[in-house]
């Protein structure tokens, strides 16, 4: 397993501003995903980070609102950018470790927008 | 391409009473399936994993779910509910071998009752 924290827990922001969201791992790992959960909906895939190489994106993700930063194998950075209310969501890292594809997640940064 | 399903938004149960919440994915066989947990206000915790190992899985905090291949389901059931069950649960598929990409369900809150 992992342990996963997230930075900052919960922030509030005005529209027009960007905020970074920072993802750290106890260990060191290949592969990290961001998802985004919007208020009462399950988890989509925002993006993969891996490290060395530049965050492949899912389709309705660009990398001008959401730039990703993996510098080293154990951190990665999310900025949520230009914000609107629709961006108010959670944000979650996750790892991919294990032999058997599991995820392990981070406790996520809940984001409002006004 | 894989998908999951999860039938039922919102279920409740009585407190001791048995829990029941359905999965069912597309009918390629995953090679991969996991239960998580939501805590309010946390990140997901994995309960389970079916690696093919064994149809019958057994998971953290008294959780098993059961692979049935004819009816293309992984349904997760708990003997006795717990007050501290009460969360939102997560269905998800790997998306094949050597991925760690998963397709999530739509979540099933569970609510249980005193």
């Amino acid at each position: 397993s992992a342990v996963i924290s997230q930075k900052p827990s919960r922030d509030i922001c005005q529209r027009g501003t960007s905020l970074t969201i920072q993802c750290q791992v106890d260990s060191q790992v290949t592969m990290m995903f961001w998802y985004r959960q919007q208020p009462g909906q399950s988890l989509t895939l925002i993006a993969t980070a891996n490290q060395g190489s530049e965050a492949t994106y899912e389709s309705g993700f660009v990398i001008d609102k959401f730039p990703i930063s993996r510098p080293n194998l154990t951190f990665s950075t999310l900025t949520v950018s230009n914000m609107s209310p629709e961006d108010s969501s959670i944000y979650l890292c996750s790892v991919g470790t294990g032999g058997a594809n599991e995820q392990f997640f981070g406790p996520g940064t809940r984001l409002t927008v006004l | 391409a894989q998908s999951v399903t999860q039938l039922g938004s919102h279920v409740s149960v009585s407190e001791g009473a048995l829990v029941l919440l359905r999965c069912n994915y597309s009918s390629s066989v995953p090679p991969y399936l996991f239960w998580y947990v939501q805590y309010p206000n946390k990140g997901l915790q994995l309960l389970l994993k079916y690696t093919s190992a064994a149809t019958l899985v057994k998971g953290i905090n008294g959780f098993e779910a059961e692979f049935k291949k004819s009816e293309t389901s992984f349904h997760l059931t708990k003997p006795s509910a717990h007050m501290s069950d009460a969360a939102e649960y997560f269905c998800a598929v790997s998306e094949g071998r050597g991925t760690y990409k998963y397709i999530f369900g739509t979540g099933t809150r569970l609510k249980v009752l005193a």
